[in-house]
């Protein structure tokens, strides 16, 4: 079974500090691990994906993510925190059924507050 | 071009009404899917539509969820009766075929937020 946990149901940061998201995996083959943003009444977008390729992945709006087999993370950076950065994060692990078939695993989200 | 739309926005029912959302796809894209999201829970995956085929409806809850894509273009998730329980925000999403390698993206609509009383 495949599943993630994120660490911090809240996180808050002053603006121009730094962000971390925490996310550990917890996957029986080769997982595919994204985040998505949701902000306010607005749709799930993706921030960024791993999928076996580089272990540094980066992201849109100036994340990024790297992704650390030995300690099962996938946690989620930011060099300098913008207002426009608060929102709910998800860490999400792609989990292959039948045929082709992807479902989509979500941890239960951080709510990142930034603080003027 | 439009993203995943999804109507009504909010939707307030009495127990053992009947609901049914609707979310409509970006153009093209084959894959369908709903998840749901309860007041304090994680999301959690509900089905998955590739054109008007069910692949997958592993998650659905119980049998007072129907949900359809007619066509293979928008789809519709019908509660019947609802129950206190269902309140929630259902999400859509929609994908391209899969290719051979790789996870394509799922892009995710704004929600329907159900509240059933």
């Amino acid at each position: 079974a495949q599943s993630v946990t994120q660490l911090d149901s809240h996180v808050s940061v002053s603006e121009g500090t730094p962000v971390l998201l925490r996310c550990n995996y917890s996957s029986s083959y080769s997982p595919s691990l994204f985040w998505y943003v949701q902000h306010p009444n607005k749709g799930l977008q993706l921030l960024l994906k791993y999928t076996s390729a580089a272990t540094l992945v980066k992201g849109i709006n100036g994340f990024e993510a790297e992704f650390k087999k030995s300690e099962t993370s996938f946690h989620l950076t930011k060099p300098s925190a913008h207002m426009s950065d608060a929102a709910e994060y998800f860490c999400v692990v792609s989990v292959t059924t039948s045929g082709s078939a992807r479902q989509l695993t979500f941890g239960s989200g951080t709510q990142l507050t930034v603080l003027p | 071009e439009a993203g995943v739309t999804q109507f009504p926005s909010h939707s307030v029912i009495e127990k053992g009404q009947t609901v049914t959302l609707r979310c409509d796809p970006i153009s093209g894209h084959d894959n369908l899917y709903w998840y749901r999201r309860v007041m304090g829970k994680e999301i959690k995956f509900l089905l998955h539509f590739v054109k008007e085929s069910k692949q997958d409806e592993s998650g659905m809850p119980n049998n007072r969820f129907l949900a359809e894509r007619t066509g293979g273009t928008y789809s519709t998730l019908k509660v019947q009766p609802a129950e206190l329980e269902d309140s929630g925000v259902y999400f859509c999403a929609s994908s391209q075929v899969r290719r051979a390698s790789g996870d394509n993206e799922q892009f995710f609509g704004p929600g329907t937020r159900l509240t059933v009383l």
